[in-house]
Formats: C-alpha cells, structure tokens, sequence
C-alpha cells in the first residue's frame, strides 16, 4: 500500500484568485503521477499525465509540476471562476501498473 | 464512441447475494481496473487487467473476482456480498499502463443490507 497524501483537504477561495494544491508521494519509486478533476455526481476525468521529473505540464489555467527526487507534485490554477469546483485528485503509480490516489482537495470558488 | 459504459448504475443487494457489475470499453485500450469510492478512503484499487487474459490484484482485492476473456469487457464478481461492500465502483480503462490517460465510466452505487 502507498500512502498519497493531498493538501489541503478542502479550500474556498474568491473568483479571480489563483491557488495551489500539492499531492505528495514516496520517491523511492516512481512510475507517473496523475491528476485528475472530479465534479460532484459525475466520474473523475484526466488533467495531466506526468512522467518525468522536472515535467511542467499546461491545460487552459491550469498547470502542474513534478518533482520525482522528493515526492511531490503542485497542481495551480490560476484566475479561478465558478466552473473550477470540483474534487482534484491524484495517484502514484510506482510500477506501471497499480494507481494509489490520494482522498482529494475539495475546491470551492465563491463567486 | 461511447467510452467506458457500467452497469448497473444502481443495485441492492441482501447479504450473501452474488452478483456481477459490469464494464466495457470501445477505445481498444489493453489495460482496465476496477475501484471502488468510500468516504474519506479516496478511489482504492480492486483488480486490473493489462490485457486479454490477464489479471491481477490490487490494494483491496478480498470478496470480488475478475476474468478479462476479451479486450472491451472487464467484469467485477460479487460471490457472497457483504455490508463492507457497500460502496461506489468505477471502473476505468488506459492505453497501456499508467502513462497515458486513465478514462472512468459512470459508477455503480451499491447497497448490501
């Protein structure tokens, strides 16, 4: 069992403002990390697929960043509007083949 | 395409019932898990499969069986259904692997009374 660990577990912020989550993960092995956005009542969906240290990955306001050697990953949104609540996860995959998610960062923007 | 399809979207079940939750997906993708949602516990890892024919445990793997006799279908087994099972089970399909996009289907809310 892996532990990933996600921080905060649940933040508010105003529309306009940008934010930082971080997803923590052992070192020791590392495979990729991914993230994924999650609306309430609908099935998580795929941000970023990140592979090696050092990646910097870009969707729209949304950016994340990997560093492999201590374990951690920031996802960052920037300019947040209503639409960016949701629930953000991520998962470690050490070895290929089995995804370890953290518990979620639970998003509020208050319009 | 339709993606990653589940069903039921809902079942109760009584204690000691079997029963099978169903998946398929129609991107060709080798590699399929299965999850299950609790409160708190985050997404945890049932069974996977990285390809026709293959199958192997993950993080909670007690109580469920899995076969994968073709690449779109991924069924999850109930045999004796208990009220730990109560749960919301995803499944979930990639390419290969874990580094390419991981596609979820629908979910199935589970009921064991």
């Amino acid at each position: 069992i892996l532990n990933v660990e996600q921080s905060p577990q649940s933040l508010h912020v105003q529309e306009g403002d940008s934010t930082n989550f971080t997803c923590s993960f052992p070192s020791s092995n590392f495979y990729a990390l991914h993230w994924y956005r999650w609306e309430t009542a609908k099935s998580p969906e795929a941000l970023f697929v990140m592979t090696l240290n050092g990646d910097e990955k870009k969707k729209g306001r949304i950016s994340a960043t990997l560093n492999t050697k201590e374990g951690y990953s920031y996802l960052y949104i920037k300019g947040s509007q209503p639409e960016d609540s949701a629930t953000y996860l991520c998962a470690s995959i050490p070895t290929g083949n089995q995804f370890y998610f953290g518990t979620g960062t639970s998003l509020t923007v208050i319009p | 395409n339709a993606g990653v399809t589940q069903t039921p979207k809902f079942q109760v079940l009584k204690t000691g019932q079997s029963m099978t939750l169903q998946c398929a997906q129609d991107m060709n993708h080798e590699y399929m898990s299965w999850y299950r949602q609790d409160p708190g516990m985050g997404l945890r890892l049932i069974h996977y499969s990285v390809g026709a024919g293959i199958t192997d445990q993950g993080e909670v793997p007690n109580g469920y069986n899995v076969s994968r006799s073709t690449t779109e279908d991924f069924p999850l087994r109930l045999l004796s259904a208990a009220p730990s099972q109560t749960s919301v089970y995803f499944c979930a399909s990639n390419k290969v692997r874990g580094s390419y996009e991981q596609y979820f289907g629908p979910g199935t809310r589970l009921t064991v009374t």
